[in-house]
Order: C-alpha cells, then sequence, then structure tokens
C-alpha cells in the first residue's frame, strides 16, 4: 500500500526567505501524481501545486517549487520569499486510483 | 466553473442526536465525490468516497454513513452522534479531466456535547 511521510511536524522560517518542506512516499507503481496542499487558519484547502510523475522537470507556481526525485521517492516543496500569509499547514498527498494518499502534514511558521 | 459548498459551516449537536451534513457541486458532471474528517491540527482522515450515484465506499467503521441521491450531492449521516464524533468535515470532488486534483468545500465544524 502507498504512503505518505512528513517528518517535519513544524517549521519556522524568516520573512523574505527560504524554506523547504520535506515529503517522502512508498510506491511500486510507475505513473503517478502528487500535490501539495496548504490549509491556512481559515481551513480551506488549496491546491498548492502538482507533479505528475512522467514529468521530469519539476514543477514550479510563482514562488512554490518542488524537487521532485523519482528514484529516491522524494518530493519537497520550497517556498521562496517567504511571506507571512504563506503561514499554513502544509500536506504533501499521493493520488492513488480514486483517492489521496495524506502525509500528516507540516506546520509553517512565518516569522516577521 | 466548479463550486462546491458545504452546510452548515459550524454545528453544535447533543450526544445521541441524529446528523445531516450536505455537499453539492456545480459546473461539473459525474465528479468523485469525498467525505474527510480532520482532527485539530492533524492530517485528514477518508470516511467515504462515491464514484456514482448510489455508490458508496467506506474507508473507516465508524457511526457515520453517507449517501449519493443525485450527481452532485453527497450526504453524511449519523442516526446518534458520538462525542467523537466532533472534528471538522470536509468534503471533496475529483472531476475526470485528467488534472486529478481534488477540490475541498469550506467544510463543516461539528461540536458533539
Amino acid at each position: 500500500a502507498q504512503t505518505v511521510t512528513q517528518s517535519q511536524p513544524e517549521m519556522s522560517v524568516q520573512e523574505a526567505e527560504t524554506v523547504t518542506l520535506s515529503c517522502t512516499y512508498d510506491t511500486s507503481e510507475s505513473d503517478y501524481y502528487l500535490f501539495w496542499y496548504k490549509q491556512p487558519p481559515s481551513r480551506q484547502m488549496i491546491l498548492v501545486i502538482r507533479q505528475e510523475a512522467y514529468k521530469q522537470q519539476n514543477a514550479t507556481e510563482n514562488r512554490f517549487s518542488v524537487n521532485f526525485q523519482k528514484a529516491a521517492k522524494s518530493f519537497s516543496l520550497k517556498i521562496s520569499d517567504s511571506q507571512l500569509g504563506d503561514a499554513a499547514m502544509y500536506f504533501c498527498a499521493y493520488k492513488s486510483n480514486y483517492q489521496l494518499i495524506w502525509g500528516a502534514g507540516t506546520k509553517l511558521i512565518i516569522k516577521p | 466553473s466548479q463550486t462546491i459548498h458545504q452546510w452548515p459551516a459550524t454545528l453544535v449537536q447533543p450526544v445521541g442526536s441524529p446528523l445531516s451534513l450536505e455537499c453539492t457541486v456545480e459546473g461539473t458532471s459525474n465528479p468523485n465525490l469525498y467525505w474527510y474528517r480532520q482532527a485539530a491540527g492533524r492530517g485528514l482522515q477518508l470516511l467515504f468516497y462515491s464514484v456514482g450515484i448510489g455508490q458508496i465506499s467506506s474507508e473507516v467503521p465508524q457511526n457515520l454513513s453517507a449517501s449519493r441521491p443525485q450527481d452532485r450531492q453527497f450526504i453524511l449521516s449519523s442516526k446518534k452522534l458520538l462525542l467523537s464524533d466532533s472534528g471538522f468535515y470536509l468534503c471533496a470532488w475529483m472531476g475526470g479531466n485528467g488534472n486529478n486534483e481534488q477540490f475541498f468545500g469550506p467544510g463543516t465544524r461539528l461540536t458533539v456535547l
């Protein structure tokens, strides 16, 4: 069965600095999708970025980018120029058939 | 564009009372629909998902049930609430457009007293 592990329960970063959130997963599939979601204090789940496993190129969305290492089964999220509005829980997820398999989340604190 | 609605936003219910949470999706057809529960500061626990009308898959044995009476309507129910049913309930949908991500409603905060 697929599993997703986020080993950092909490991370903090100074405003305007860069932070990387870690995610590893376990699967025997060769083609799949990976996601990072953000959940701010409002608790609305928001998709941050998506990566398709067959694509070699790392996905990028403005200040958010991923480091996708397929062989190592690693999918980290880099946030550049951190802003106060980035403070949230961040969840990594793996798509398996009809479901998403979720990590436990990382709480990101932004220091002003 | 697609939108997803959940109501109520907040609910306080006594132990032993029934529950009905509703989720509707607009702007898409034949979506996959999901109910999640989230405890405070924790991750998402998948409760039920549905790939079509009347088709419900349960992921966790519990005091809850789900129904899908219409294509874009998903209902979470309980006949008798327990204290442990308190939490934040999220509905989500996933379409067949190839993107494969799930889109979430605003959630319902349920407190059972």
